[in-house]
């Protein structure tokens, strides 16, 4: 099984500024990877798949970096409803389909 | 509009069983792949099973396999969870969820709102 790591577990940014968030796979997911936000009480939303490719809908404020075993989701200009958990998932090697543990973006 | 609406959940007491359902609108049904996801209280995300556009290829997380049975009935774009010998660490909310139109993309674009199961004496 491949374990997704997410890092950090708590983000504390101010609005307007930039957040980058780490996820690490225990062995290369080549692009297979996905990102999702989810706000309290809400699903899931899926952000980004193919490691960069934006879903429909998705600002360009959201983008995806990586290969392999690290990646990465950076949101350019945090707006005050990009406060939420976000969660990566790899779909290279399955089953099963895993998801890190998720990091909490909150206002600094 | 596309969407999934899940029912099912409920409480019930260790060893019992529940059937979830999630009925699907605003899309082709038959031509999308599905699986169900489940959060425990204040804890990740999980994915639980999957099932193919046609029902012909199923997989279940090891945490599960041999007690709960994913299906589907394309004629009445709905999807499935029978969820036997039920035990505590199966209290989630679970969550149906249309995977992205793609044979090598296994992400999920669409989920349902989520249905509370509580597994408790």
């Amino acid at each position: 099984e491949i374990v997704m790591t997410q890092s950090p577990a708590t983000l504390s940014v101010s609005p307007g500024e930039r957040a980058t968030l780490s996820c690490r796979a225990s062995q290369s997911v080549s692009s297979n990877l996905a990102w999702y936000q989810q706000k309290p009480g809400q699903a899931p939303r899926l952000l980004i798949y193919g490691a960069s490719i934006r879903a429909t809908g998705i600002p360009a404020r959201f983008s995806g970096s990586g290969s392999g075993t690290e990646f990465t989701l950076t949101i350019s200009i945090l707006q005050s409803e990009d406060f939420a958990v976000y969660y990566c998932q790899q779909y290279n090697n399955w089953p099963p389909l895993t998801f890190g543990g998720g990091t909490k973006v909150e206002i600094k | 509009q596309v969407q999934l609406v899940e029912s099912g959940g409920g409480l019930v007491k260790p060893g019992g069983s529940l059937r979830l359902s999630c009925a699907a609108s605003g899309f082709t049904f038959s031509d999308y792949y599905m699986s169900w996801i489940r959060q425990a209280p204040g804890k990740g995300l999980e994915w639980v099973s999957y099932i193919s556009s046609s029902g012909s290829t199923i997989y279940y997380a090891d945490s599960v396999k041999g007690r709960f049975t994913i299906s589907r009935d394309n004629a009445k774009n709905s999807l499935y969870l029978q969820m036997n010998s039920l035990r505590a660490e199966d209290t989630a909310v679970y969550y149906c969820a249309r995977g992205v139109y793609s044979v090598t993309t296994f992400a999920f674009d669409i989920w349902g709102q989520g249905t509370m199961v509580t597994v408790s004496s």
